[in-house]
């Protein structure tokens, strides 16, 4: 069974930094690309990050250069780290599988929150 | 970048209505289209890739339909657990999601 498990989500203050992580179980992790993917209070679904399976990264305008993807395929793992958070950064943290090669999402972890206050 | 508009950002239908959730690509994305369904405090859930086929497991009443930059959901025949928000998503040049759809009972 495909499993996603977030975790890592807090409460940070404006300018802090923090780093997100997503388990995965039940299918060839390096095989697949990964995201993040975020919802804020009351909002709509935002897509943050994209990471390959060879490595190559790409990231939503509103987090480049703040925001880095990796993924470690020995364990299994897909994280965010994220620096100078703002409080617009306040949301519901999601990882997010495509099928291989690539395509939609079709397996999500059940989020992770993350609040950005003083 | 891509954009995705969906429309109307809320639909309030009855049980039984037949019911369709419009999304306009700021540029042609061929069939690299799907839809999504999320109920509160649930991660979405994919019901359609590719435009038109439809995910293992999800009612034969959710059908898609469009290529290029226009594209329609359709939910046939409106059930109690079909009321949720609905977000189409591009997977042709880095990832979007539209705004979302809320459908609600009317």
């Amino acid at each position: 069974e495909v499993q996603l498990v977030e975790s890592g989500g807090g409460l940070i203050q404006p300018g802090g930094s923090l780093r997100l992580s997503c388990a995965a179980s039940g299918f060839t992790f390096s095989s697949h690309i990964m995201n993040w993917v975020r919802q804020a209070p009351g909002k709509g679904l935002e897509w943050v990050s994209i990471i390959y399976s060879g490595g190559s990264t790409y990231y939503a305008d509103s987090v480049k250069g703040r925001f880095t993807i990796s993924r470690d395929n020995a364990k299994d793992s897909l994280y965010l780290q994220m620096n100078s958070l703002r409080d617009e950064d306040t949301a519901v943290y999601y990882c997010a599988r495509e099928p291989s090669p690539y395509g939609p999402f079709d397996y999500w972890g059940q989020g992770t929150l993350v609040t950005v206050s003083s | 970048d891509i954009q995705m508009t969906q429309s109307p950002s809320t639909l309030s239908a009855s049980v039984g209505d037949r019911v369709a959730i419009t999304c306009r690509a700021s540029q042609s994305i061929s069939s690299w289209l799907a839809w999504y369904q999320q109920k509160p405090g649930k991660a979405p859930k994919l019901l359609i890739y590719e435009a038109s086929s439809l995910q293992i497991g999800v009612p034969s009443r959710f059908s898609g339909s469009g290529s290029g930059t226009e594209f329609i959901l359709s939910i046939s025949s409106l059930q109690p657990d079909d009321f949720a928000t609905y977000y189409c998503q591009q997977y042709k040049n880095y990832r979007t999601f539209g705004q979302g759809t809320k459908v609600e009972i009317k």
